[in-house]
């Protein structure tokens, strides 16, 4: 059974990088996108990025360039990186599988609060 | 961007009655990119149903999914205790960004 976890910190400062791991258990990263995706309090989910397996990104234009995403075979990890935070980035973020077969997230991690705050 | 808008924002039912929930696309979205996920509150999205009306593995047959081109249905024919939570559709095109449509919050 596949499982994704997310770590990283829960507090970061305004105007600071956001930098989050996800780790990926019973399964090979192999053949996948892997992605990003975020919701702030009370609100809905936003797709922030992926990175397929052969490491070719795209990322959600409403973030400005302050997205990037890397890849860690040896790990089974992948990981966000978000530069020049603001409040508005506060949000829960899961990170999930995407799967082109089912053409869907079939897979999510339990999500990770992060907190943009002095 | 696809702009998805689901309605109603929330859908006020009982244990045992039929949820009717609309998904709808700025513009025309291939059946095959049609995605229904539920959440429930502090979990993480669930897959219900992808490509448009295949039920995902575990999903009980009373959530079905239909549309096409900018008009998506999720239909629960009875509802369980256990389904009141939010749904949201999703779909993925040729290009990103990948978008997500607001919710709709089914509750007792």
């Amino acid at each position: 059974q596949v499982q994704l976890q997310e770590s990283g910190p829960g507090l970061v400062k305004p105007s600071e990088t956001l930098s989050l791991t996800c780790t990926v258990s019973g399964g090979s990263i192999n053949n996948y996108y892997w992605s990003w995706i975020r919701q702030p309090p009370g609100k809905g989910l936003e797709w922030v990025g992926y990175i397929y397996y052969t490491g070719s990104t795209n990322y959600n234009p409403s973030l400005n360039g302050r997205a990037t995403t890397a890849l860690d075979t040896s790990k089974n990890q992948f990981s966000l990186k978000l530069r020049s935070v603001t409040a508005a980035d506060t949000a829960v973020y899961y990170c999930a599988r995407w799967t082109t077969v089912m053409t869907t997230f079939d897979h999510w991690g339990q999500g990770t609060l992060v907190t943009v705050s002095s | 961007e696809v702009v998805l808008t689901q309605s109603p924002g929330t859908l006020s039912l009982s244990p045992g009655e039929r949820a009717t929930l609309s998904c709808r696309a700025s513009q025309s979205v291939h059946s095959l990119s049609l995605t229904w996920y539920q959440q429930k509150s502090g979990q993480a999205p669930r897959l219900l149903i992808y490509g448009t009306s295949i039920r995902a593995t575990g999903i009980p047959d009373r959530f079905s999914g239909s549309g096409s081109g900018t008009d998506f249905t999720l239909t629960i024919s009875r509802l369980e205790p256990e389904d009141f939570a939010v749904y949201y559709c999703q779909q993925y095109g040729n290009s990103p960004p990948w978008t997500f449509g607001q919710g709709t919050k089914v509750e007792i």
